[in-house]
């Protein structure tokens, strides 16, 4: 496989489920990041990774919970979640954090009933 | 927060007419990219242009950074059906370590 992928592409759980997303990057990137995007808003940068340590979390409610195991994968744990948090979860890496450069996993399809 | 407005937000155009797409703000970036996200997908990156006054050309579609590295446009020669999708401008303002902020988009349609 080459570039982001992203696992599962589309997802629906109820508000008291737990569940998982994963992206897997192979770019040799040292940087990652979850992105939520809702429909009429901006790509919303949730939290960025740079060589498995977190940098940066975007005051994200609690009920997300990221995990980056090593530089090539990033997960995102979910639970508890509300409808509001139905979205499209897109995972992106790049060379260095900060890079313009930034390059897409096809995203999850989340839908919370 | 850096604010990127795109306009317009919907554009319906038949295949073969011209178009142009653009990105505004009142801040200065060191770099600006362009992407496009087809339905059910993630952007794909397009260009970066970084010089202010940068024209970049690829096959039918036109880049420009503005002068003062506040705005660029997109320009689109003889639209195909393949260019329909939302196409996105992000930007990297100037001055030490700041985060990529993207634009809310235009979402174009090609009707064949």
């Amino acid at each position: 496989e080459t570039g982001v992928t992203q696992t599962p592409r589309h997802l629906v759980m109820g508000m008291t489920n737990k569940k998982s997303l994963k992206c897997e990057q192979h770019l040799g990137h040292n940087a990652m990041y979850w992105y939520k995007q809702s429909a009429k808003k901006p790509l919303e940068l949730m939290f960025v990774y740079s060589l498995e340590e977190r940098v940066e979390n975007n005051s994200v409610p609690s009920r997300f919970s990221p995990e980056c195991p090593n530089s090539s994968h990033l997960f995102l744990h979910l639970h508890t979640l509300q409808p509001e948090d139905s979205a499209l979860y897109l995972c992106a890496s790049s060379q260095r954090t900060g890079d313009y450069e930034q390059y897409f996993g096809p995203g999850t399809r989340l839908t919370v009933t | 927060t850096q604010l990127l407005e795109q306009s317009p937000q919907f554009l319906s155009i038949q295949e073969g007419e011209n178009l142009t797409v653009y990105c505004n703000s009142s801040s200065v970036f060191s770099s600006l990219q362009w992407y496009r996200q087809e339905p059910g997908e993630g952007p794909v990156l397009l260009v970066t242009v970084v010089t202010g006054g940068e024209v970049k050309k690829l096959k039918r579609l036109t880049f420009q950074f503005g002068d003062a590295r506040k705005d660029s446009s997109l320009h689109i020669t003889a639209a195909q059906p393949g260019d329909t999708g939302l196409y996105l401008c992000a930007a990297k303002p100037s001055g030490g370590y700041q985060k990529v902020t993207f634009g809310t988009g235009t979402k174009l349609q090609v009707i064949p």
